[in-house]
């Protein structure tokens, strides 16, 4: 079973389209991320929640908007795209809020924006 | 500012050898964790070693970490084509709540 499953793995698409990233995990965890990884493999975190509520935002343009329908569950809907969010978004999950955690990270999406 | 630098940026070595891959970090830490990311995937753990520990093992796996020089190594014995990946490491704080701060990555590549 996948632990931490993103639809979907390719997005291509126009400059000023919107788009959304969904993000599930089964591991019970109660605490999700958004990572970018850019084209130099650099990853940054963009948001956390923790039981739906937000709990990290980090400087990101507020074309991204996270929204967490439940704990399983963390999607990213992306407005007006820039050819610089070009990237590998990740999603992950860990127990708790501790920075001692394990996270669990997704296969990716792969955004390419024209 | 980036908080995890890791040297080398790219290691190349034949199967069999041990690779060690390095990571520096500037402010105090809770612990560093080391992940694995194989090309078009996620990334996985690996280990973690927490402040008040300096070395751990875990397999074929070695981490060691200096809190007084501010950095830690990854060392992989006897290595397999099958361990080419690229290496974070990612450093965790109490006060930082969950996030986990990664370093460039090191690029290891094991030829057969």
């Amino acid at each position: 079973d996948t632990a931490v499953s993103q639809t979907p793995k390719y997005l291509v698409t126009q400059m000023g389209n919107d788009k959304s990233i969904k993000c599930e995990q089964n591991l019970g965890h109660d605490t999700m991320y958004w990572y970018k990884q850019d084209s130099k493999k650099f990853l940054k975190i963009m948001f956390s929640y923790n039981n739906k509520e937000l709990i990290i935002n980090e400087t990101v343009p507020n074309r991204f908007s996270p929204k967490s329908p439940d704990k399983a569950h963390l999607n990213l809907h992306i407005n007006s795209l820039e050819l610089g969010d070009s990237a590998v978004y990740f999603c992950a999950s860990s127990l708790g809020t501790s920075g001692t955690n394990e996270q669990f990270f997704g296969p990716g999406t792969r955004l390419t924006v024209l | 500012s980036q908080q995890g630098e890791e040297d080398p940026q790219a290691l190349s070595i034949q199967e069999g050898e041990n690779a060690t891959m390095n990571c520096s970090y500037k402010t105090s830490i809770n612990n560093l964790q080391w992940y694995r990311q194989n090309s078009g995937r996620g990334l996985v753990h690996l280990i973690l070693i927490r402040s008040n520990e300096r070395e751990k093992h875990s397999g074929r796996l070695r981490v060691t970490l200096d809190t007084s020089k501010k950095s830690s190594s990854l060392l992989i014995t006897a290595s397999r084509a099958a361990d080419t990946a690229s290496y974070f490491c990612a450093t965790g704080r109490e006060t930082s709540g969950s996030r986990l701060t990664f370093g460039e990555g090191t690029q290891l590549t094991v030829n057969p």
